[in-house]
């Protein structure tokens, strides 16, 4: 079983539209959550961090992390076509050294 | 730009050959870690490396080696290329040991070996 789980889609929704990306995770040790986004050819960039539970907000992005039942989820609203990229999930334990990503889900923003 | 320096971008080589990956970290980090992304099995922790010393290993093969040097540049060495070896390599950087609070990313070198 991997570590990190993600759909990698491809997801394809409407400009406009509520965008939901979601990673499970097996180690309940995990304790830093991020989301990056990775254009094509391009090197990822972190969008949020999160520690431990709880939401947290910026802009239209709004990233979640359910502990009890080892989800973290990234919500784009109002997507728009230059949200069209790669997003992985990363997370990590204290005190390890690396993060660990997800397979990464491929988002298109439709015109 | 994110500051952290890829050379080169793009490298064809044969296999059996050697090749060197450089890097150069954001300004004020001292942590490099590099990673390998493939169409199959997504971003791998290679190794990292703190001032200097090597401070985690991931899933890198005898193969490669790195090392990172007083200036904090670090350098990926992988030798007797096969085939899958052809991937994106991608360095990062973080002020501190830990990088908690997330990397920084170069773009990556596009590594193809035919």
């Amino acid at each position: 079983q991997k570590e990190v789980e993600q759909d990698p889609g491809p997801l394809s929704v409407p400009e406009g539209a509520i965008v939901s990306l979601n990673c499970t995770y097996s180690n309940s040790a995990f304790q830093y959550f991020m989301w990056y986004r990775q254009y094509s050819r391009k090197g990822p960039e972190l969008l949020m961090y999160t520690y431990s539970s709880g939401n947290k907000e910026d802009g239209r992005f709004t990233a979640q992390v359910d502990k009890s039942s080892k989800y973290i989820s990234l919500f784009i609203r109002d997507s728009q076509p230059s949200d069209s990229a790669t997003y992985l999930c990363a997370i990590k334990t204290t005190g390890a050294q690396k993060l660990v990503f997800g397979q990464g889900t491929r988002l298109t923003i439709n015109p | 730009d994110s500051g952290v320096t890829q050379t080169p971008k793009h490298l064809i080589t044969a296999t059996g050959q050697r090749v060197t990956l450089r890097c150069s970290p954001r300004s004020g980090d001292l942590s490099v870690y590099w990673y390998q992304q493939s169409l199959d099995q997504g971003l791998q922790f290679l190794i990292q490396y703190y001032n200097g010393e090597e401070r985690a290993k991931g899933n890198i093969l005898e193969r490669f080696s790195a090392q990172q040097f007083p200036d904090l540049h670090s350098e990926l060495n992988l030798s007797s290329l096969e085939l899958g070896d052809s991937a994106l390599y991608f360095c990062a950087s973080s002020a501190r040991d830990s990088g908690s609070s997330g990397y920084t990313f170069g773009s990556g070198t596009r590594l193809t070996v035919v």
